[in-house]
């Protein structure tokens, strides 16, 4: 069975400074990966997909970055946090092929003070 | 563009009772849609999936969706619910469907609470 697994489970960072949140993947190979992120109380709102290795494509420009450097793993990323980076980040995967639904992590909520 | 509507941000009723979440759906052609539902502090869990097909659509702990084309809706119904229904439900139209690449876009969800 598959599993997608998100860390860390929280973070509290200072404005301006770095961040890395991460998902793996395991049991399927070539998986389409997902970014979301929800503002508090608020709905989801795609950021990034990728479609295979290396390839990220940028859906909203939240001043964050996204990285595959392999098939199971999907990296967010940003140089320098804002307060409006707070919220719940959430991963999801689909199968490559086909339309199966998205499947999503258990997210990481972030605080940014 | 596609967008999805859940005009009802809370909804309550009380234990036993039947429960209906709306959706309305813009989408220029036949849509993939999905409802999923989100505990308190957790991730999103699939409830159900709609592909082109049967318009009532099973899914888990004894939720079902309609489709309607006419109506441009997706409700979720369940016919008695229980204290642990209690979360957020969140209606989703696939983007690109029959691409390989499901996104997503969310409706703003509804906040289903049980009255004590």
């Amino acid at each position: 069975a598959q599993t997608i697994h998100q860390w860390p489970v929280a973070e509290i960072k200072a404005v301006g400074s770095p961040l890395s949140l991460g998902c793996t993947i395991k049991g399927k190979s070539s998986p389409n990966l997902y970014w979301y992120w929800q503002a508090t109380g608020g709905t989801l709102q795609q950021l990034f997909y990728s479609i295979t290795v290396g390839q990220v494509e940028s859906v909203v420009q939240l001043n964050l970055s996204a990285s595959r450097p392999k098939d199971d793993q999907f990296i967010l990323s940003t140089e320098k946090l804002l307060l409006s980076h707070s919220g719940f980040y959430l991963c999801a995967w689909s199968p490559g092929q086909g339309n199966q639904a998205p499947l999503f992590g258990e997210g990481t909520r972030l605080s940014v003070l | 563009a596609q967008s999805v509507t859940q005009p009802d941000a809370r909804v309550t009723v009380s234990e036993g009772a039947s429960l209906q979440l709306r959706c309305k759906y813009s989408y220029f052609g036949t849509p993939y849609l999905f409802w999923y539902v989100q505990y308190p502090r957790q991730g999103l869990q699939l409830l159900l999936k709609y592909y082109p097909g049967d318009p009532v659509v099973q899914g888990v702990n004894g939720f079902e969706a309609e489709f309607s084309k006419s109506n441009s809706s997706f409700h979720l119904r369940k016919a008695s619910v229980h204290w642990s229904d209690w979360a957020v439900y969140f209606c989703a139209v696939s983007l690109l469907p029959g691409t390989g690449s499901n996104r997503l876009t969310f409706g703003k969800g509804t906040k289903f609470s049980l009255i004590p």
